[in-house]
């Protein structure tokens, strides 16, 4: 298996665009997490899903955030209209169970000018 | 969620054995106790995960009291490749509903 494929790996972009981050999840694993890290923060779940549901989305920072998991070997994080302060690594994982080892994709770096 | 407290930095010489204590006095009695390891530019990777008492791998070992408020990852004769951030969590059970959760973890600083 590949692994989890993030995305772009970098994406620059100006404030106000949208951006749209993309993660396809290992193979037979039934959650994703999409997390956000910045030095400040460090490492922040956002969002994650089991079976293709939403599940807790209260890491979300504000509705211009929001995560589709259109189906099991595809997700999206898309930030619309993106700021500056939304500048991090944003990392995709996946595990067999919401409880079970987590599985990190190699992560976007995200710049937004 | 079980919160945990971790020390923020540690630095150790190549060949020393390095023991990471993480605190996790409100752990719940379903609650796994993982460890992760991060290097710079990627993204988290599992090395070892527990209940109770020890647990050993080919990476590391992990060392659980009976009262499981804490535990010690433990790492055997470190290398400068062994400079990372290591995280504590809790919490994940198999049969629960939360996910782990990741703390600021532990820089470890490996030095010739």
């Amino acid at each position: 298996d590949a692994g989890v494929i993030q995305s772009p790996r970098h994406e620059v972009t100006e404030m106000g665009q949208e951006v749209t981050l993309r993660c396809k999840p290992i193979s037979g694993h039934n959650s994703l997490f999409w997390y956000r890290q910045t030095m400040m923060r460090g490492l922040e779940l956002l969002i994650y899903f089991n079976n293709n549901v939403p599940i807790d989305d209260s890491g979300m920072p504000e509705d211009r955030f929001s995560a589709k998991m259109p189906n099991a070997s595809f997700s999206t994080l898309k930030i619309q209209p993106s700021e500056p302060r939304d500048s991090a690594v944003y990392f995709c994982a996946s595990s067999w169970d919401r409880g079970y080892e987590q599985y990190f994709g190699p992560g976007t770096r995200l710049t937004v000018t | 969620l079980a919160k945990t407290t971790q020390p923020i930095s540690m630095d150790s010489y190549e060949g020393q054995e390095v023991n990471i204590t993480c605190s996790h006095n409100n752990i719940a009695t379903n609650d796994y106790i993982t460890w992760y390891q991060q290097f710079p530019s990627q993204g988290p990777r599992f090395i070892i995960q527990g209940y109770k008492t020890k647990v050993k791998n080919e990476v590391a070992s992990l060392f659980i009291p009976a009262d499981r408020k804490s535990s010690t990852l433990s790492l055997p004769r470190v290398s400068l490749s062994d400079t990372a951030v290591y995280y504590c969590l809790v919490g994940g059970s198999y049969s629960g509903n939360t996910p782990l959760v990741f703390g600021k973890g532990t820089r470890l600083s490996v030095i010739a």
